[in-house]
């Protein structure tokens, strides 16, 4: 149980242009999901969290009107990177947890998607 | 906010021995800290949660242990196999957020 798919698993895109990612849960439903960036050799860093049905809450640093999430749906949340840019290429991976904030909550990550912007 | 290290870059040990891995964080002590396991081109995937009133908490080959006086964790491989190399993670909640440490890569030998 508690899976959590992401898709696409990779794109390649052109400059300019925007791409999408779907992150689902597949087996539950997810009150809350977060939006994580990773490049290589360095940790997860969280973008987003965003509730379903409410605005997403962006970590500073983060340009919301680059990177749009939509959480429509306790089992659905896109991030769609708006006009990339090479920079914008990495690893994003969402994650999603049953119960939001609750102290003993795991969140359930998914297997990430590779951006490539040239 | 707290700052999260992770012993070392990298682990290479020798298949059947025991690797130690460690994380410190700065400030407060977090009510649970988390160990996770990333595989190349993967999403981590939760290990172990250990509260900050335990002690110690196991899962078939994995051990870890909390010392808030120390604000460290250890997290204990015993009779490594091949298939335990990986990325391993540790994360702590801090502002009802997860921050991760940067990893420790652990190969295991043949």
């Amino acid at each position: 149980g508690a899976v959590v798919s992401q898709h696409p698993s990779w794109v390649i895109c052109k400059s300019g242009t925007s791409v999408k990612i779907e992150c689902r849960s597949l087996d539950f439903q997810a009150t809350t999901m977060f939006w994580y960036r990773q490049f290589p050799k360095q940790s997860l860093m969280l973008m987003a969290t965003s509730n379903e049905g409410s605005k997403a809450t962006y970590e500073q640093g983060v340009e919301k009107d680059k990177f749009l999430i939509n959480h429509a749906s306790l089992t659905l949340s896109t991030l769609t990177v708006t006009s990339a840019h090479p920079e914008d290429s990495s690893f994003y991976i969402c994650s999603a947890s049953l119960l939001g904030l609750a102290d003993t909550d795991t969140q359930y990550f998914g297997p990430g998607t590779r951006l490539t912007v040239l | 906010s707290q700052k999260i290290e992770q012993n070392s870059e990298a682990l290479n040990i020798q298949e059947g021995k025991t690797a130690t891995l460690t994380c410190n964080y700065t400030n407060y002590s977090p009510a649970y800290l988390q160990w996770y396991r990333q595989d190349p081109g993967r999403g981590p995937v939760f290990l172990l949660l250990i509260r900050e009133n335990e002690k110690e908490k196991r899962k078939e080959r994995l051990k870890v242990t909390f010392d808030t006086t120390l604000k460290q964790s250890l997290f204990h491989i015993t009779a490594s196999q091949p298939a335990d190399s990986a990325t391993y993670l540790c994360a702590l909640l801090e502002d009802y957020k997860l921050s991760f440490g940067a990893g420790t890569t652990v190969t295991v030998r043949a």
